[in-house]
């Protein structure tokens, strides 16, 4: 069964710091993988999506995640965090075959917090 | 407007009520979904449905009924509720129901008492 785990539930850095957020899955073969930002009181926006290809991808708001395929993995990377960053964060893994294909999975979130 | 939007944003309700939340996507999907997220869990799949057909439902209580009227709009009615289902619940589309990207509203937020 596919599953998804964010090892950090709550991070804090200082604004202008670099920040990585962990993501690791557990699926029978690459499946689609995603991360989006939940703001308080909001729905979930997409911050960037993996496919296939490159497996460096860009999203929105400078956000960056490397799939690699060798440790199941899917971190979420920014250089420089802003304050407007502070948010929730989910990784999500979604079956590309199958009875399945289409659901996603998510984790259980990261929430990152910013000191000014 | 544009997206995927939800009404209404908050709701608290007694568990002898009857309640109905509402989503309608602008986005011209196919498919739409209802998620559950609780305190502390991932967010739960509830239904999935692709044409105004359900296709998914993920052993849901029948407490919760949903509605798809058309492919734009997708209703979830509430009723006789317990504490235990207060959450955010997401309404969500795609193009199709085994699409790869989903997009999501910003939630009613459920209060049961």
């Amino acid at each position: 069964a596919q599953s998804v785990t964010q090892p950090d539930i709550h991070i804090t850095v200082s604004e202008g710091a670099s920040l990585e957020l962990r993501c690791n899955y557990s699926y029978g073969a690459t499946p689609y993988l995603f991360w989006y930002v939940q703001s308080p009181g909001q729905g979930l926006q997409l911050l960037l999506k993996y496919f296939s290809g490159d497996t460096l991808v860009q999203g929105i708001k400078g956000f960056e995640a490397e799939f690699k395929r060798s440790q199941s993995s899917f971190n979420l990377r920014k250089p420089s965090v802003h304050w407007s960053d502070a948010a929730e964060y989910f990784c999500a893994v979604g079956a590309r075959y199958g009875g399945s294909q289409g659901n996603l999975i998510f984790g259980k979130g990261t929430k990152l917090s910013v000191k000014p | 407007e544009t997206g995927v939007t939800q009404t209404p944003r908050h709701l608290v309700m007694g568990m002898t009520n009857k309640k109905s939340l509402k989503c309608e996507q602008h986005l011209g999907h196919n498919a739409m979904y209802w998620y559950k997220q609780s305190a502390k869990k991932p967010l739960e799949l509830m239904f999935v449905y692709s044409l105004e057909e359900r296709v998914e439902n993920n052993s849901v209580p029948s407490r919760f009924s949903p509605e798809c009227p058309n492919s734009s709009h997708l209703f979830l009615h509430l009723h006789t509720l317990q504490p235990e289902d207060s959450a955010l619940y997401l309404c969500a589309s795609s193009q199709g129901p085994r699409s790869e990207t989903q997009y999501f509203g910003p939630g009613t937020r459920l209060l049961v008492l």
